[in-house]
This record gives C-alpha cells, structure tokens and sequence, in this order.
C-alpha cells in the first residue's frame, strides 16, 4: 500500500522568510502524481500545487515550488516570501495515475510569524 | 462557479444514533468522493462514486456506513449506528473524472461531527 510521510508536524516561518515542508512517500509504481494541498482553519482545502511523476522539471507556482526527487522518493514544498494568509495545515497527497485513491499524509501545521 | 456544497456544518450526536450528510457537487463533475478526516490526520477515502456508480468502497466500513448518489448528482453518507471513533470531519470533494486521469478535486467545507 502506498503510504506517504509528512515528518513535521508543526513549522513556523517569519513573515517575508522561506520555508520548506517536507514529504515522502513510498510506491513501487513509477507513473503517478503528487499533490501539496493547503487547508486553512475552518476553511475548504485547496491545491496548492501538483507534479507528475514523469516530469523532470520540478512544478512551481508563483510563491509555491517543489523539489521532486523520485529517486529518493521526497516531494518539499518550498514557499516563498511567506505571507500571514499562508498559515493552514499543508497536506501531501499521492496517486497513482491509473488509480482512484488519493493518499494523504498527517499534515504540517504552519504558522506565519508577523 | 458554486463550489462544493455540504450540510450540516456541525452535528452532535450521541451515541448509537443515526446520522446523514449532504453533498452537492459541483455542476458536471462525474466523480464524487468522501473523505473522513479524522483530528490530527490527513483526509482518508471512504467511498468514490463515479456518475451514480461504487469505483471504491475498500475502506468504508459498511457495517455502519453507507452512501448513495441517486442520478448520479448529489450524494448522502449515512452512519448508523454512530460510534465515538466516528468523531470526524467529513468532507465531500469532486472532479471532473477520477479513473485513469488526473483532474483536480475540488473539496467542500466539510461536515464535523461529534459523537458524545
């Protein structure tokens, strides 16, 4: 079964600073896709930002990129230039591109430091 | 465009009660998803509806839980009877299609639930 690890369950970040949130996952398939969602408090979740897995070239969205690392199976998110909106729970996400379930980590709480 | 409906946005129950949830999502999406998130944990699938058709139900415990989407449009999740581990959000999420495919979901606001 795929499983995906999310290793920080809290991380903080001064307003205007970088930070990166950490994810693995373990799969044996070689074509699926990853997803970073954001769910702010009382809020809908959203995407964020998604890679597929046959894609060299790491996803990015304007504040918001990724360092995808297949080989070693780790998929970070790196946001930039934090901004207070950004606090939520972050969650990573994996499926597998012939597959129904979406897979989620335990999420990493983050917190935007004014 | 009107996103993903849901309702309630709060239920407390006791226990050993029944319990249903709406869900109405958004206008031509074929895939319908709900997820059970429980505090401290990510969102874990319980059943996919594709069109008014099961595509997975693996970890629905069908005991106490069922789901229907009539006409393939709006759908309600049903536990009954609740238990105290049911304490959950339960959150409904669409997309255009699921299988073989990507497309993204769309969530909803989800549902808390306390079971006392």
């Amino acid at each position: 079964a795929q499983t995906v690890t999310q290793s920080q369950p809290e991380m903080s970040v001064q307003e205007a600073e970088t930070v990166t949130l950490s994810c693995t996952y373990d799969t044996s398939e070689s074509d699926y896709y990853l997803f970073w969602y954001k769910q702010p408090p009382s809020r809908q979740m959203i995407l964020v930002i998604r890679q597929e897995a046959y894609k060299q070239q790491n996803a990015t969205e304007n504040r918001f990129s990724v360092n995808f690392q297949k080989a070693a199976k780790s998929f970070s998110l790196k946001i930039s230039d934090s901004q207070l909106g950004d606090a939520a729970m972050y969650f990573c996400a994996y499926k597998r591109a012939d597959g129904n379930q979406f897979y989620f980590g335990t999420g990493t709480s983050l917190t935007v430091i004014p | 465009e009107a996103g993903v409906a849901q309702s309630p946005r709060y239920k407390i129950i006791e226990k050993r009660q029944s319990v249903a949830f709406w869900c109405n999502p958004i206008s031509g999406h074929a895939t319908l998803y709900w997820y059970q998130q429980i505090l401290g944990q990510g969102p874990k699938l319980l059943i996919q509806f594709q069109n008014n058709g099961v595509v997975d139900d693996s970890q629905l415990p069908k005991d106490r839980f069922s789901a229907e989407r009539l006409k393939g449009v709006d759908s309600t999740l049903k536990i009954q009877p609740a238990k105290l581990e049911d304490s959950a959000v339960y959150l409904c999420a669409s997309s255009l299609m699921g299988w073989r495919s990507y497309n993204e979901q769309f969530f909803g606001p989800g549902t808390r639930l306390t079971v006392l």
